[in-house]
């Protein structure tokens, strides 16, 4: 099916482990973006990318590292992962006017 | 830096009123502007849009009404359904074309 896939939708991890959030859209977008989501904080910009190969920090990049080397992809890994990342993950892809489009959403919990 | 901002974090309404939520923007030079809801549990889901050259855009059962003077942006639903029941995000385009999303205002629809 046509859309923006996230997975896995639910992860527990321990701390100081590595964790890879996955991200796959099938619009050939050009624009892909990952944001996490806290209580008190919205929508908060990790990191995006404006094409395969291209990606820049957004807000609140310390502890992620992100990859495109497909179009179509845009995983997101915590190299090793700290309480504090415990959030719900979005990855979003841009249409052509300019709004994005969600996926479900990837709960990690940090223990 | 630029912010978005929500006048009210949780609006309580009677089924069949009208609601509406409103956000301020800070950037005067920001052209475009996307009101999104999130459903417990699912990702944000595009609502509707409106440019700058616009100050007001209808769908169905919804209005955005934008005021470039004060800078500010409202989303109004007509005859509010259970169904309507989320949070609502504003978010304006901000600078290198990331969306900057606002805190969210939680509706609840009573019967």
């Amino acid at each position: 099916d046509a859309g923006i896939t996230q997975s896995p939708r639910y992860k527990i991890t321990e701390t100081g482990r590595q964790v890879t959030l996955m991200c796959h859209q099938t619009w050939s977008h050009s624009y892909m973006f990952w944001y996490r989501q806290d209580l008190g904080h919205g929508l908060r910009l990790i990191y995006y990318s404006a094409a395969a190969d291209i990606t820049d920090k957004g807000e609140v990049p310390d502890g992620y590292v992100v990859s495109r080397s497909k179009t179509e992809n845009f995983p997101l890994t915590l190299e090793s992962a700290t309480r504090s990342q415990t959030s719900v993950y979005f990855c979003a892809s841009r249409g052509l006017s300019g709004e994005l489009f969600f996926g479900e959403g990837s709960r990690l919990t940090v223990l | 830096g630029e912010s978005v901002g929500l006048h009210l974090p949780t609006l309580s309404v009677q089924e069949g009123d009208n609601s509406i939520i409103n956000c301020a923007y800070s950037n005067s030079a920001s052209d475009y502007f996307i009101w999104y809801k999130q459903e417990s549990g699912k990702g944000p889901q595009f609502i509707i849009d409106i440019r700058s050259n616009m100050d007001k855009r209808q769908g169905q059962r919804v209005t955005v009404l934008l005021n470039k003077t004060v800078k500010h942006l409202s989303l109004q639903i007509a005859a509010t359904q259970p169904g309507d029941s989320a949070v609502y995000f504003c978010a304006v385009l901000g600078g290198y074309n990331k969306l900057i999303f606002g805190a969210g205002t939680r509706l609840a629809v009573h019967p």
